[in-house]
């Protein structure tokens, strides 16, 4: 079974200024997706970035990127330019690429979360 | 493009008592997933269907939860009876498919309270 740790339970960073979330996972699949969603207080769970695995390439989204680490099975997000509507509840999620095979199953496995706060 | 819906989206019920959770995906979506989200925790999967047949219901307490998706479009999840540890914000979401790289796309959410 796969398994995703999000080490940092909280973290705040200043308006405008760059913050890394972590994200370190345990599978034994070589090929998957990573998704980093947030959650605001109303609790819409919104996709922020995807990477797959077979993509040496590390997503960008605007002010949002990762760090893909395949072999240290890590996955950090960067926020840049810090905005106070970036406040919310982070989640790092991995999903099997093999779905297809396996007869479909292909559910999120989330980590616990990071709370981040925006310092005006 | 509507988004996912549910209701309702609070529920307070005593322990012992049953309680059931509404789900519309977005439209032409064949893939529908419940997740149970207990407060400080990340979702977990209890069940996933495509179109109206179980794919994978690993996860589900089957000895209290159940749940459907007679026509493969609205779907129901149900709990008899609840428990205290059942309180929790019950997500669904849903795809185009499955077993591809297509994005899952969330609801609101039910948050459940059991007494």
């Amino acid at each position: 079974a796969q398994t995703v740790t999000q080490s940092q339970p909280e973290m705040s960073v200043q308006e405008a200024e760059t913050v890394t979330l972590s994200c370190t996972y345990d599978t034994s699949e070589s090929d998957y997706y990573l998704f980093w969603y947030k959650q605001p207080p109303s609790r819409q769970m919104i996709l922020v970035i995807r990477q797959e695995a077979y993509k040496q390439q590390n997503a960008t989204e605007n002010r949002f990127s990762v760090n893909f680490q395949k072999a240290a099975k890590s996955f950090s997000l960067k926020i840049s330019d810090s905005q106070l509507g970036d406040a919310a509840m982070y989640f790092c999620a991995y999903r099997t690429a093999s779905g297809y095979s396996g007869g479909g199953a292909d559910g999120l496995t989330f980590g616990k979360g990071t709370h981040l706060i925006i310092q005006p | 493009e509507a988004g996912v819906a549910q209701s309702p989206r609070y529920k307070i019920i005593e322990k012992r008592q049953s309680v059931a959770f509404w789900c519309n995906p977005i439209s032409g979506h064949a893939t529908l997933y419940w997740y149970q989200q207990i407060l400080g925790q990340g979702p977990k999967l209890l069940i996933q269907f495509q179109n109206n047949g179980v794919v994978d219901d690993s996860q589900l307490p089957k000895d209290r939860f159940s749940a459907e998706r007679l026509k493969g479009v609205d779907s129901t999840l149900k709990i008899q009876p609840a428990k205290l540890e059942d309180s929790a914000v019950y997500l669904c979401a849903s795809s185009w498919t499955s077993g591809s790289s297509d994005t899952q796309y969330f609801g609101p959410g039910t948050r459940l309270t059991v007494l």
